[in-house]
């Protein structure tokens, strides 16, 4: 099974704090997608990762993929209340199946 | 264009009710997915549809009953289902490359309550 270990489960923090959330695996990606769900929406692709090395920005969120490509990260830098969420990785497994991590829940107090 | 649609956003149904889900995409996408959400946990697959047909059936009951009718639509039959079975039910779709397919884009689902 090619289980997507992510970390932490929960974050509670204050607005204007940096946090990091980590995805790992065993095995190699060929490209991991990140995902942010708010309450009582669907899953948004944020971005997906595809060569080993490689760092993403999206405006405040800077996405990086281990050399290895068995691991990932997302960075949020002075996060806002409007960034709280589900935040989701995601691998593409064969026959169009997505292997989730277990979720970070990020709650960002004004 | 990268919306998927769903329709109802919410829905209440008896344990003895039919009723159906609908999902909705034009961007070309020839993968088409029904997942179960609980919350705070991530979604889980119900069915995969490429190219119309059926791919994968997750080992779901046969209350939810999927349907395809053409490559734009997505359709998910509930019929005698179980309070366990309240949910939110995402859509999502991808395109196909090489029989694979990875980029997902969902549907905002919908609140599913058996009473």
């Amino acid at each position: 099974t090619q289980l997507l270990e992510q970390s932490p489960q929960f974050l509670s923090i204050q607005e204007g704090e940096n946090l990091t959330v980590y995805c790992n695996s065993s095995s190699v990606f060929s490209s991991l997608q990140w995902y942010r769900q708010e309450p009582g929406e669907g899953p948004v692709l944020l971005v997906t990762v595809v060569t080993g090395g490689e760092v993403k920005k999206l405006k405040r969120l800077t996405f990086q993929f281990g050399d290895a490509r068995k691991d990932s990260s997302l960075h949020i830098t002075a996060a806002q209340p409007g960034d709280t969420g589900l935040y989701l990785c995601a691998r593409g497994t064969s026959y169009g199946k997505l292997t989730f991590g277990q979720g970070t829940i990020l709650t960002v107090h004004p | 264009d990268t919306e998927v649609t769903q329709t109802p956003k919410h829905l209440v149904m008896g344990m003895t009710n039919k009723k159906s889900l609908k999902c909705e995409q034009h961007m070309g996408h020839r993968a088409m997915y029904w997942y179960k959400q609980k919350a705070k946990k991530p979604p889980e697959l119900m069915f995969v549809y490429s190219y119309e047909k059926l791919s994968i059936n997750e080992s779901v009951p046969s209350r939810f009953s999927p349907e395809c009718p053409n490559s734009s639509l997505l359709n998910l039959h509930l019929h005698a289902l179980q309070p366990e079975d309240s949910a939110l039910y995402l859509c999502a779709s991808s395109q196909v490359v090489a029989g694979v397919s990875y980029e997902q884009y969902f549907g905002p689902g919908t609140r599913l309550t058996v009473t």
